[in-house]
């Protein structure tokens, strides 16, 4: 069964740091890119940050350039979302997803995590 | 910068079909998108890729009550014989190299 499992969500106070994980299963994780999502209480979904299946390519949305960082480990299954420096407007359930294709072009996200809840709070 | 556009809301009887739209913004009508439907405490799920004429291809399991069609910038999802578990969130997506862009959500009500 293609699947995709979150961790590492908790409460965390302004200015501090969290990774979340995201272990794959069910596919030839290091073909594809994977992507990190997410929806902050009442809003939309926000797409936060994606890696390429080698991880040569990182790409990030303009809100969390510079603060977070996305890396993979291939031998893992896994991938990961190093958040620094975080602010109370990062806080949002965090999903991880997979894209659809292989090329380095982007791709529909077709295999969704459960979500993770990230919590920035004094 | 590409720019999807949903209508907020939607509602629709038990039993009956609706159309939700998603709008390319100008300049950007030949982009493939894609549909997901978000059900609460659930993640998001993958409903179908839609290209831009028309041809669509779906997830998994999804019945076939969801259908993608589009013309010109707008891209549709229509789902036939509403059930109440279709009541949800709708989102579209789209992309290129180094970016990701969704579209702000239709939340549809089956009355």
């Amino acid at each position: 069964e293609v699947q995709l499992l979150e961790s590492g969500g908790g409460l965390v106070q302004p200015g501090g740091s969290l990774r979340l994980s995201c272990t794959a299963s069910g596919f030839t994780f290091s073909s594809y890119a994977m992507s990190w999502v997410r929806q902050a209480p009442g809003k939309g979904l926000e797409w936060v940050s994606s890696i390429s299946g080698s991880g040569g390519s990182t790409y990030y949305a303009d809100s969390v350039k510079g603060r977070f960082t996305i890396s993979r480990d291939n031998s893992m299954n896994t991938f990961y979302l190093q958040m620094s420096s975080l602010r109370v407007e990062d806080t949002a359930i965090y999903y991880c997803a997979k894209e659809d294709t292989v090329t380095t072009r982007g791709g529909a996200f077709d295999i969704w995590g459960q979500g993770t809840m990230v919590t920035v709070s004094s | 910068q590409v720019v999807l556009t949903q209508s907020p809301s939607a509602s629709a009887s038990l039993g009956a079909s609706v159309k939700l739209t998603c709008t390319l913004s100008s300049g950007h009508s030949s982009y493939t998108i894609a549909w997901h439907q978000h059900q609460p405490e659930k993640g998001p799920r993958f409903l179908m890729r839609l290209n831009s004429d028309g041809s669509h291809s779906k997830g998994d399991g999804i019945p076939d009550r969801f259908s993608g069609s589009s013309s010109g910038a707008e891209r549709y999802l229509t789902i036939s014989s509403l059930q109440s578990e279709d009541e949800a969130d709708y989102y579209c997506q789209t992309w290129g190299t180094g970016f990701q862009v969704f579209g702000g959500g239709t939340k549809l009500t089956v009355l």
